[in-house]
């Protein structure tokens, strides 16, 4: 399978504190996204990194890729409660045909 | 605002009862997809289309079907719904080629087949 795999499966961490999430994949990639989920909500679009960047911010997110390694990490610095929600990593494989693979994610958890 | 909006949200239905989830958006976006999702199994891709009169299958296509005839629709139909199809569906839509930023996804349809 193509699919993504993110670690941890669940992470719980206090306000404040920066939170990792690790994303690794099994074949070549155009791209990898990261995208959020509230419960049982539609997923909302986060970041974008293409297979030749290797560093990628926007505000509180910060994202590398590897793809030498085939993996991904998001960064959450700063976690506000606001930020409690599922984190899926979803890559992009065949040029043109934008087929996302989505992996099973992870729930972050941010305490007050 | 631009957005994806599916209808209904939630759905009860019997087993074998013809039904359409719509899906529409409103930017101009060539690419339009569905997806499951299920607990254990993530998302998983259902049809997707490309442009107008261009459809293809995902990863799960039995037991649906799909249309799309306008750019901004993208219906999916369950001709006779089973329990194993049960689940909340995504569609989702995106721009394809340079302007290609990732997908936007409506707010979901959580459908029961008893």
């Amino acid at each position: 399978s193509q699919q993504g795999e993110e670690d941890p499966q669940a992470l719980s961490i206090q306000e404040g504190e920066n939170a990792t999430m690790n994303c690794s994949y099994k074949t070549s990639i155009n791209n990898l996204q990261w995208y959020r989920q509230n419960s049982g909500r539609g997923l909302v679009h986060l970041i974008l990194i293409r297979s030749n960047e290797r560093e990628k911010h926007s505000g509180r997110l910060r994202v590398t890729l590897d793809t030498s390694k085939k993996s991904s990490s998001l960064l959450i610095t700063a976690s506000r409660a606001a930020d409690t929600a599922s984190y899926f990593c979803a890559t992009d494989h065949i040029q043109g045909a934008q087929k996302l693979v989505f992996g099973q994610g992870t729930r972050l958890t941010i305490n007050p | 605002e631009a957005q994806v909006t599916q209808n209904p949200r939630y759905l009860i239905t019997v087993t074998g009862k013809k039904l359409t989830v719509t899906c529409s958006q409103n930017m101009n976006h060539e690419y339009m997809s569905w997806y499951r999702q299920d607990p254990g199994l993530g998302l998983r891709q259902i049809y997707y289309s490309m442009n107008v009169e261009v459809t293809d299958k995902g990863d799960v296509p039995e037991g649906y079907k799909v249309s799309r005839k306008e750019k901004r629709n993208f219906p999916l139909i369950l001709e006779s719904p089973s329990p194993n199809q049960t689940s909340l569906y995504f569609c989702a839509s995106s721009f394809q080629g340079q302007g290609y930023s990732g997908y936007t996804f409506g707010s979901g349809t959580r459908l029961t087949v008893v």
